[in-house]
This record gives C-alpha cells, structure tokens and sequence, in this order.
C-alpha cells in the first residue's frame, strides 16, 4: 500500500517552455504532499508543501512564479515549471501525506522522481 | 543552522558482511530521525524511525539504528548485507512535534560485492 507515482519520469524540454510534473497517490489520499527537488550528489530539497485545496507553501528562495504547485484533489498534486531554463534542470520528488496534523510522525510516501532536462 | 551529514558517499561491501552507515546531525533540539533506502526508479522507502523512547529502533529488511544523543548520531546498521540492499540511503532529520519538513542528508550510494 501507500503508493505515489510521478508522471513523466523523464522529461527533456526547449529553453522558455513549461512542464508539468504530475504527482498522484494511488491508494490513499493525501491531505499534504511535498515537492523536492534534488541536484547530483545532493541531498533533497524541499521546496514546497500543498495541501489539498489550499495554496502551496514555499520554501524561503523557491520562486513561487516558476515553479507552480497546484494540489486540486486528495489524490493529485501537480508542479509546472514554467519558463525553464537550464539551471531548473534537476530531478523533482514529490511524497504525500495522509495525517492531517502536518507534523513529522506523519509519514511520508515518495514517487519515484522525474529527472527533467532542459535544453 | 540545521544540517544532516552523511560522511560516506559511497560504501562497498561483501554479501554476508556486516553494515554500518552514518549519520550525525546539527539541530537545536531532538530532532525525530529517518532512515530512506532510495532503489533505482523507485520512491524513497522508510526503513526505520525515532521519535522517542527505546534508543536502538527495528526497521525493516532487517536494519536498525542506534539514536546516540551525545554524538549527535543515527547510524544504520545491518548484521548480514545482501545483494539486493545496493541502493542509496538517506538519513533526514524533522522537528520532534513540529511542522512535517524533513531536512536530508546527501545520501550514502551502497554497493554490494557477490
């Protein structure tokens, strides 16, 4: 159980495009899901809580204009990346949550990441 | 400023030997901790946590860690490795009560000898 997929898993795009990385959880819903971002040999970032019906919240240094996060249902989370440039070139981790306290015992569950590449 | 180190970026081991990954943290107070085993194109998996109580927690796949507030520590170990434990292990730190923002080390890449 507690299944999160991430569409694409790969995702190469032109330079002043947008993408649309979308999160789901397959067999439970998720109160919060979460957004990192990871860069080689690096740990994960997070970037941005969303909960269900409310708006995202960034981390300090995320721009909130570039990187959308829409989290419209209990199962799906989506972050658009818009404008891209090379430099947002980095593999994207979402996970969900089903607690509803948003504290650290609630665990949380990854996709599998969407390593985008832009051109 | 809050951090997690894994010091080790790359560990190799025989199958059968005995493994031991480190993780040492900086944070103002005690912090919950987390053990992730990241596999190729899967999610990160939880493998163990500490909130509180008995230091030496049980996980699965037959891992375990020992929480050691004097060092600052959360090292996972595992008696017998196998093949199929070669993975990426992340070691990731969250405010014991607070706000659900896990803070990640950079990961620890395990390979494993036959």
């Amino acid at each position: 159980g507690a299944v999160v997929s991430q569409h694409p898993s790969r995702v190469i795009c032109k330079s002043g495009t947008s993408v649309k990385i979308e999160c789901r959880s397959l067999d439970f819903q998720a109160t919060t899901m979460f957004w990192y971002r990871q860069f080689p040999k690096q740990s994960l970032m997070l970037m941005a809580t969303s909960n269900e019906g409310s708006k995202a919240t960034y981390e300090q240094g995320v721009e909130k204009d570039k990187f959308l996060i829409n989290h419209a249902s209990l199962t799906l989370s989506t972050l658009t990346v818009t404008s891209a440039h090379p430099e947002d070139s980095s593999f994207y981790i979402c996970s969900a949550s089903s607690g509803f306290s948003g504290l650290s015992t609630d665990t949380q569950y990854f996709g599998p990441g969407t390593r985008l590449t832009v051109l | 400023a809050q951090s997690v180190t894994q010091p080790d970026i790359h560990i190799t081991v025989s199958e059968g030997a005995s493994l031991e990954l480190r993780c040492n943290y900086s944070y103002g107070a005690t912090p919950y901790l987390f053990w992730y085993v990241q596999s190729p194109g899967q999610g990160l998996q939880l493998l163990l946590k500490y909130f509180s109580g008995d230091t030496l927690v049980q996980g699965i796949k037959g891992f375990e860690a020992e929480f050691k507030r004097s060092q600052s520590s959360f090292n996972l170990r595992k008696p017998s490795v196998h093949w199929s434990d070669a993975a990426e292990y992340f070691c990731a730190v969250g405010p014991s009560g607070g706000y659900n923002k896990l803070i990640f080390g950079a990961g620890t890449r395990l390979a494993v000898h036959p």
